[in-house]
């Protein structure tokens, strides 16, 4: 069935150190793609998206770029900061019907100075 | 700004109790949704609404329900309460333009059954 799989986290990463966060997902069509962030003690926040192959979101110093051969959306910062610990979720968008998201369960990412 | 308000941060409740839960967005979405956030299983959507009155299941619509009798406002009932209801309730809303439009979140309400 249609799903997003991310990686396990939790995650744990010094100041400065580049991060990847994999993703990937079972649809059928062309989804669009997020990634979404949650903050302690918040909601879910757009990070960025990616509405067809081949195209890049970025957004404060993440990106991600939307591989149809591998039905990939891998999320990475170059260089992470105390401030990005958070969770992040992976998401897609069915290309018709209706608006519904398909959420991945998140993966937790603390970023020690 | 989007801006998706959910009424309370933080609610205890007592088993059989019905709970209501409110969110009102002020983008004038069409789509507004309910999930409900749980460690290791990540968000399950419980209901959504396309329109003014009109809901659909979700993965998880056992023991809720749902009213939408305006369009910004999108509540969910918990008919009797129960302890594996506990959990962060989050809704969200989004557009129906052209495109995948992305959901706005509310920043949640943590509801504790006892």
């Amino acid at each position: 069935g249609n799903s997003v799989t991310q990686m396990e986290g939790p995650v744990t990463l010094s100041e400065e150190a580049f991060l990847t966060i994999n993703c990937t997902y079972t649809a059928t069509g062309y989804p669009s793609l997020f990634w979404y962030v949650q903050y302690p003690g918040e909601g879910l926040q757009l990070l960025l998206k990616a509405t067809k192959a081949d195209d890049k979101g970025s957004n404060k110093g993440f990106e991600a770029t939307y591989r149809k051969e591998t039905t990939s959306f891998h999320l990475e910062k170059g260089s992470v900061q105390v401030s990005d610990s958070a969770v992040y979720f992976c998401a897609w968008g069915p290309t018709g019907g209706s608006e519904k998201l398909v959420f991945g369960k998140g993966t937790k990412l603390t970023v020690n100075p | 700004d989007v801006k998706v308000t959910q009424s309370s941060r933080y609610l205890v409740k007592r088993t059989g109790e019905k709970v209501f839960l409110e969110c009102v967005q002020d983008m004038d979405h069409e789509n507004m949704f309910w999930y409900r956030q749980d460690p290791g299983l990540g968000l399950r959507l419980i209901y959504f609404s396309y329109d003014v009155k009109m809901k659909e299941k979700g993965d998880i619509p056992e023991g809720y329900s749902v009213s939408r009798e305006k369009k910004e406002r999108f509540s969910l009932i918990l008919e009797s309460a129960s302890t594996n209801q506990t959990s962060m309730y989050l809704c969200a809303s989004s557009s129906s333009g052209t495109g995948r439009q992305p959901q706005h979140f509310g920043d949640g309400t943590r509801l504790s059954i006892l």
